[in-house]
């Protein structure tokens, strides 16, 4: 079975700390992997995606991820969060060798940034 | 901004009855997708065109139906609806509808059926 999977549901975190969310997946064949955002009453914004070629991916807004396919992970980093990154953030996957381009995404994780 | 434009916003409707929620993809994008969002599913795949072809087919209900016109632009037809149905609409659009294409989503349909 083809799957994504948040790891955390909700992510709380004061300001200027360091944050990661986490995101695995599991396919029977290679995969193209995204992280969105999807702030309060808006829809989805691409933050970065993972093609080929190095596994550490930098995206919008200071935030970065990094492929890890032993472990068939693609964690979201940031180092110091703002306020305004409170919002829910969304891993997907795209499945390789196939004609269509749907987007399968985990379950999403809520990132509260506390004062 | 992404350039997806869907309408409407918001939608109020009762149970049996029959919605259209319109979708504009961005210029120059060919393929178009409709997306669920509810609580207790998450974010589910419901169908992706491709220069008005259907190209994949996910968990879209047989009361549901979309197409996509020469315009490029596509509808989501919705009928005799039920509590259930009530969600986020997303419509989605990338350049060529293949994976690793960046997707692009529009604010999406509120729909509450009562």
């Amino acid at each position: 079975a083809q799957s994504v999977t948040q790891l955390d549901s909700q992510v709380p975190v004061f300001e200027e700390a360091p944050v990661e969310l986490r995101c695995n997946y599991s396919s029977s064949v290679s995969v193209y992997l995204f992280w969105y955002v999807q702030y309060p009453n808006q829809g989805l914004q691409l933050l970065l995606k993972y093609l080929s070629g190095s596994t550490l991916v930098k995206g919008i807004n200071g935030f970065e991820a990094e492929f890890n396919k032993s472990q068939t992970s693609f964690h979201l980093r940031k180092p110091s969060v703002h306020i305004s990154d409170t919002a829910e953030y969304f891993c997907a996957v795209s499945y390789r060798g196939t004609s269509y381009g749907k987007l399968t995404f985990g379950q999403g994780t809520i990132l509260t940034v506390h004062p | 901004d992404s350039g997806v434009t869907q309408t409407p916003k918001h939608l109020i409707t009762a149970t049996g009855q029959r919605v259209t929620l319109r979708c504009s993809p961005r210029s120059g994008d060919l393929s178009v997708y409709w997306y669920q969002q509810s609580l207790d599913q998450g974010l589910q795949f419901l169908i992706q065109y491709y220069n008005g072809e259907e190209r994949a087919k996910g968990n879209i209900l047989e009361r549901f139906s979309a197409q996509q016109f020469p315009d490029l632009h596509s509808e989501l037809n919705l009928s005799s609806l039920e509590l259930g149905d009530s969600a986020l609409y997303f419509c989605a659009s990338s350049v060529e509808g293949r994976p690793g294409n960046t997707i692009y989503f529009g604010e999406g349909s509120w729909l509450t059926v009562v």
